[in-house]
């Protein structure tokens, strides 16, 4: 079992839907990242979270410690938010462990 | 927060060569990160580069393979060496930014395929 798991793998969406992407992990964690990677590969860091809520635009991520549980939302989606997002978590070891991120299409 | 230039973009390149690959930062940091991805996969640790001292490269990787340089506090280089079609990946350096909300910035990646 992966440490970081997240769902769906894939998700298609139609503009202006409102969107959560799920991420669970099962270990001790500093905090937990969201990240956002385009079809070229590279990668934008979106939050950084160890408690609580944050907001930014039409992003907003939520995480509970103590279920091991963060979410992503997008409010109404468009298709520039086309990308795959990955949740990241800085465990004991100070390093990244990543999800296998999911796989996000909005449709116009 | 820290921009990271990362060059080349992508590359095509015959089995056995190796490639360098380039990462710029635009202020002083002291950790950098070099990441696989293959493909359909999540990120994996390659090493992290500290400048004055060797790489530490993570269970699985060698240096002999994936030699590291990192001459100053905002330049390093990975090189993927004797390529094979194995080595088909998206490479990708980041580092940490410790005043800004996003916590990592990355680098815009390189596709690599080995052919």
């Amino acid at each position: 079992k992966n440490e970081v798991e997240q769902s769906p793998q894939n998700l298609t969406a139609q503009e202006g839907e409102f969107i959560t992407i799920n991420c669970s992990y099962s270990v001790g964690i500093s905090a937990l990242h969201w990240l956002q990677q385009h079809p070229g590969g590279g990668i934008v860091s979106l939050f950084m979270l160890s408690s609580g809520k944050k907001k930014h635009g039409r992003l907003i991520a939520t995480i509970n410690i103590q279920e091991k549980h963060s979410s992503l939302h997008i409010t109404a989606s468009h298709p520039r938010d086309s990308a795959v997002y990955i949740c990241a978590v800085l465990g004991d070891t100070d390093k990244l462990i990543f999800g296998t991120g999911t796989r996000l299409q909005v449709f116009p | 927060s820290a921009v990271i230039s990362q060059k080349p973009s992508r590359d095509i390149c015959q089995r056995g060569t190796s490639l360098t690959i380039q990462c710029q930062v635009d202020s002083q940091v002291t950790m950098m990160f070099w990441y696989r991805q293959q493909p359909g996969q999540s990120l994996t640790l390659i090493a992290t580069a500290n400048q004055g001292s060797e790489a530490t490269y993570e269970s699985g990787f060698v240096i002999d393979k994936f030699p590291i340089s990192r001459p100053n506090l905002t330049f390093s280089t990975l090189t993927v060496s004797n390529m094979s079609p194995e080595d088909s990946s998206i490479y990708l350096c980041s580092v940490e930014n410790s005043r800004v909300r996003v916590g990592y910035t990355f680098g815009s990646g390189t596709r690599l395929t080995v052919v």
